[in-house]
């Protein structure tokens, strides 16, 4: 299956600093990657959803001037916490869509553990 | 409102048993079910899938079955396993995902 890379995998970080997390398709281009929450124990929280080359859509009660999100090209989407705090704690977690063949498979990112201190 | 509905929220299974999930979603235009398995501090990872113009589908002791008309659908895990103890989402596609809320399913050996 496709893989999905996310880089880092954990850190910490100091209360506002800004942090950026990378989402890589690393062998297919996804024109949409999407950015989820998970706190524990909990279910996937979509976040955004990001086409290449055009802004990010926020979901409602997504502070998009915190949660900057760029999709540069095919392969990359890169997700930016801005001065963060405790409260931003959380796993994050991207994935993309392959849509070659006409089929809808979303593929995960291992997922980044952010820890605001 | 919750477009796919999952149950139950967590599940303890004998090894060698039957391991049973179940979601309902409400959205008649989803084409598209998948089941993903989550290990602790990992990424969900496909499992299986299925459209709706067939009613099972079978991947190792993986089965999927699929009910249309009653817009239920479910995860079999035939001979569960310890190393299958994880979290199952269900998740319904149509523009956009959809996941269930979760259940984790511990198999005691």
């Amino acid at each position: 299956g496709a893989v999905v890379s996310q880089h880092p995998s954990w850190v910490i970080c100091k209360s506002g600093t800004s942090v950026k997390i990378e989402c890589r398709s690393l062998d297919f281009q996804a024109t949409t990657m999407f950015w989820y929450r998970q706190f524990p124990k909990q279910s996937l929280m979509l976040m955004a959803t990001s086409n290449e080359g055009s802004k990010a859509t926020y979901e409602q009660g997504v502070e998009k001037d915190k949660f900057l999100i760029n999709h540069a090209s095919l392969t990359l989407s890169t997700l930016t916490v801005t001065s963060a705090h405790p409260e931003d704690s959380s796993f994050y977690i991207c994935s993309a869509n392959d849509r070659s063949g006409g089929t809808y498979e979303q593929y995960f990112g291992p997922g980044t553990r952010l820890t605001v201190t | 409102q919750q477009q796919v509905k999952q149950s139950p929220q967590s599940l303890i299974v004998q090894k060698g048993g039957i391991s049973i999930i179940n979601c309902a979603y409400e959205n008649t235009a989803f084409d598209y079910f998948p089941w993903y398995q989550q290990f602790p501090g990992k990424g969900p990872a496909l499992l299986i899938a299925i459209r709706p113009d067939v009613s099972e589908k079978k991947e190792g002791r993986f089965t999927i079955s699929f009910n249309k008309s009653a817009k239920q659908f479910s995860l079999h895990i035939m001979d569960s396993q310890p190393g299958d103890s994880a979290t199952y989402f269900c998740a319904a596609s149509g523009n956009q995902f959809y996941f269930g809320t979760g259940t984790s399913l511990t198999v005691i050996p």
